[in-house]
């Protein structure tokens, strides 16, 4: 199975602040990776396809990159209700798999 | 508005079974894939199983294998999880989750239910 690291695990930040997480494949999956948003008490929410396209409804400051091994979701200007634990997946080889999460917090 | 309901959770005993549902409402529930996916008590996410649309294709992950069984009623536009010799490892929340595209499994998830716990204990 390919494996999902995602880094760092704990990030702590201010509204407003300029936020990266990284997420590396153990081999290459072309851009075949999503982010999710996950609030606490709920259901993942899809934010990104395809390593960069943002889904329908979601916020412009959030955007994704990269292709191969290493991939980034950015969010632009940290907001209050950013403040969830995301996940990255993979869907380019059977099975499906995800990163162990990065949560964000308020500083 | 799409909607998934999921029911059936609970708690039960090590090597029991449950039968977990997910109502489907707001799409053609018959054209697109459907799979389960976990969350362990503060753990991360794990693919459990997918169907096709039709039914057919069913998939598992090596955890569940021999154990689980998905399946699908599209005139009743919903999804099953038939949960056999269940082990404590299987306690999470369960959610049903639809494929975003209606052309081809993509194993991108667009909605999710509210998830229901499954709960192995003696």
């Amino acid at each position: 199975d390919i494996q999902l690291t995602q880094s760092p695990s704990f990030l702590s930040a201010s509204v407003g602040d300029r936020v990266t997480i990284t997420c590396r494949a153990s081999q290459g999956i072309s851009s075949n990776l999503a982010w999710y948003q996950q609030k606490p008490g709920k259901a993942p929410k899809l934010l990104i396809s395809a390593a960069s396209t943002l889904q329908s409804g979601v916020p412009s400051r959030f955007s994704g990159s990269g292709s191969g091994t290493e991939f980034t979701l950015t969010i632009s200007s940290l907001q209050p209700e950013d403040f969830a634990t995301y996940y990255c997946q993979q869907l380019n080889s059977y099975p499906p798999t995800f990163g162990g999460g990065t949560k964000v917090e308020i500083k | 508005e799409v909607q998934l309901l999921e029911s059936g959770g609970g708690l039960v005993q090590p090597g029991g079974s449950l039968r977990l549902s997910c109502a489907a409402s707001g799409f053609t529930f018959s054209t697109y894939a459907m799979s389960w996916v976990r969350q362990g008590p503060g753990k991360g996410l794990e693919w459990v199983s997918v169907i096709s649309g039709s039914g057919g294709s069913p998939h598992y992950a090596d955890s569940v294998k021999g154990r689980f069984t998905i399946s699908r009623d599209n005139s009743k536009n919903t999804l099953y999880l038939q949960m056999n010799s269940l082990r404590a490892e299987d306690t999470a929340v369960y959610y049903c989750a639809k494929d975003l595209s209606s052309i081809q499994m993509t194993y991108y998830f667009d909605y999710w239910g509210q998830g229901t716990l499954v709960t192995v204990s003696s």
